[in-house]
């Protein structure tokens, strides 16, 4: 089975400040995706990484995909509150293939 | 509007007592999962199936049982529920882009099995 670790498993920091996430695994996954949870609600979709090195914005976000393909990084510029919540990785989910989601990093941004 | 509903949101039974809950897509998505949420173990697949009469197992699939009759439900029974079962559970609904499955989440069922 394959297994992803996330870390930090919580991080509060304060609204502006910068931040990085990491999503490790000691498999190699062909894709891997990163969601966002609030409370009380489902995971969101975030972004698909698919190749080795790849690195893709979304407005303050910026994810990257490992060269080797077995992990990733969530980067935040000036964090808001509106980033608080419950951040994820997940691999597999290929054709055929189950699904298999990181502990998640459990993220809360102070006004 | 493209959504996945489940049903009931929330729900307490007794150990024992046959339950189902029923998940919904209205985006004609082939792939639908099934997943429980436990505090420290984040999200693990229960079933998986790729498409109507189509079903696999996940990653901790004992005392569950799913059926996918017609693309758009995806129910998921616990036949003789147990305390260990008491979880949040969530349907997923995806569709293929490239060569892997992006996914649509539904709101969530908080079971709680006394």
């Amino acid at each position: 089975t394959q297994l992803l670790e996330q870390s930090p498993q919580f991080l509060s920091i304060q609204e502006g400040e910068n931040l990085t996430v990491y999503c490790n695994s000691s498999s190699v996954f062909s894709s891997l995706q990163w969601y966002r949870q609030e409370p009380g609600e489902g995971p969101v979709l975030l972004v698909t990484v698919v190749t080795g090195g790849e690195v893709k914005k979304l407005k303050r976000l910026t994810f990257q995909f490992g060269d080797a393909r077995k992990d990733s990084s969530l980067h935040i510029t000036a964090a808001q509150p509106g980033d608080t919540g419950l951040y994820l990785c997940a691999g597999g989910g290929n054709y055929g293939q189950n699904f298999v989601f990181g502990p998640g990093t459990r993220l809360s941004v102070l006004p | 509007e493209a959504q996945v509903t489940q049903n009931p949101r929330y729900l307490i039974t007794v150990t024992g007592k046959k339950l189902t809950v029923t998940c919904s897509q209205n985006m004609n998505h082939e792939y639908m999962s099934w997943y429980r949420q436990d505090p420290g173990l984040g999200l693990r697949q229960i079933y998986y199936s790729m498409n109507v009469e189509v079903t696999d197992k996940g990653d901790v699939p004992e005392g569950y049982k799913v059926s996918r009759k017609e693309k758009r439900n995806f129910p998921l029974i616990l036949e003789s529920p147990s305390p260990n079962q008491t979880s949040l559970y969530f349907c997923a609904s995806s569709y293929l882009v490239g060569g892997w499955y992006e996914q649509y989440f539904g709101p969530g069922t908080r079971l709680t099995v006394t």
